[in-house]
């Protein structure tokens, strides 16, 4: 199973584009790249998943590089209320979902 | 609205005391999960279902049980076996399907008296 490799944390100022990144060096052909974010002492929220094309939602955009190896978060407009962990995860192959979370991004939104 | 609700949000439990974590969801999803978080840490998965009366065990399952006699329905309970339980649990729940993600619930806080 991949494992995903994050910065333990970023700094960004309102109203600037929040580009996070993940490292996902041993993705196999078939694993997606999901991530979440999870505001202190609530739920993990999902954000936004992809397999090899690039992805945009009302939240975000994911861009994952040609090789799969790493891939980018992007807020494009980054308030105070994106202060969060964000977790970049690599689903697991296989009959059932499984998800591996590590320590994540906090990224921190300064006015 | 749909979602998944657990609760209590907050609770307390007594030395060799068993306590019960609910969390049910109206997403008709098949697939439902129970997470551990340890402050600072990721989630560690403790048990997944599947479907319906079937369940498996996850990362770290020792101390803790479920059951799934409904779709809706995932209740963890907190054995006394498990010597320390105080953590944040979080259920999620899933459409099967290999990409679907998964969708959580806010979460219970488990402290010990």
């Amino acid at each position: 199973d991949a494992k995903t490799t994050q910065p333990p944390s970023m700094d960004c100022a309102e109203g600037r584009a929040a580009n996070l990144p993940c490292n996902h060096s041993t993705i196999s052909g078939n694993e997606y790249v999901y991530w979440y974010r999870q505001i202190h002492s609530q739920g993990p929220q999902y954000i936004i998943h992809g397999l090899k094309n690039n992805e945009t939602n009302e939240m975000a955009s994911l861009i994952i590089t040609e090789d799969r190896k790493s891939s980018t978060l992007t807020l494009p407009h980054a308030t105070l209320r994106d202060t969060a962990v964000y977790y970049c995860i690599v689903r697991v192959a296989g009959n059932f979902n499984k998800f591996y979370f590590g320590s994540g991004t906090k990224l921190n939104v300064k006015p | 609205d749909g979602g998944i609700t657990q609760s209590p949000k907050y609770l307390f439990r007594k030395e060799g005391q068993n306590v019960t974590l609910s969390c049910e969801q109206n997403l008709n999803h098949d697939a439902m999960y129970w997470y551990r978080q340890d402050p600072g840490q990721g989630l560690r998965l403790i048990y997944y279902s599947q479907i319906v009366n079937d369940f498996q065990k996850g990362d770290i399952a020792e101390g803790y049980s479920v059951s799934r006699e409904k779709k809706e329905s995932f209740p963890l309970t907190v054995t006394s076996a498990q010597k320390n339980p105080t953590a944040f649990y979080l259920c999620a729940s899933s459409e099967q399907g290999s990409n679907q993600p998964q969708h959580f619930g806010d979460g219970t806080r488990l402290s010990i008296l």
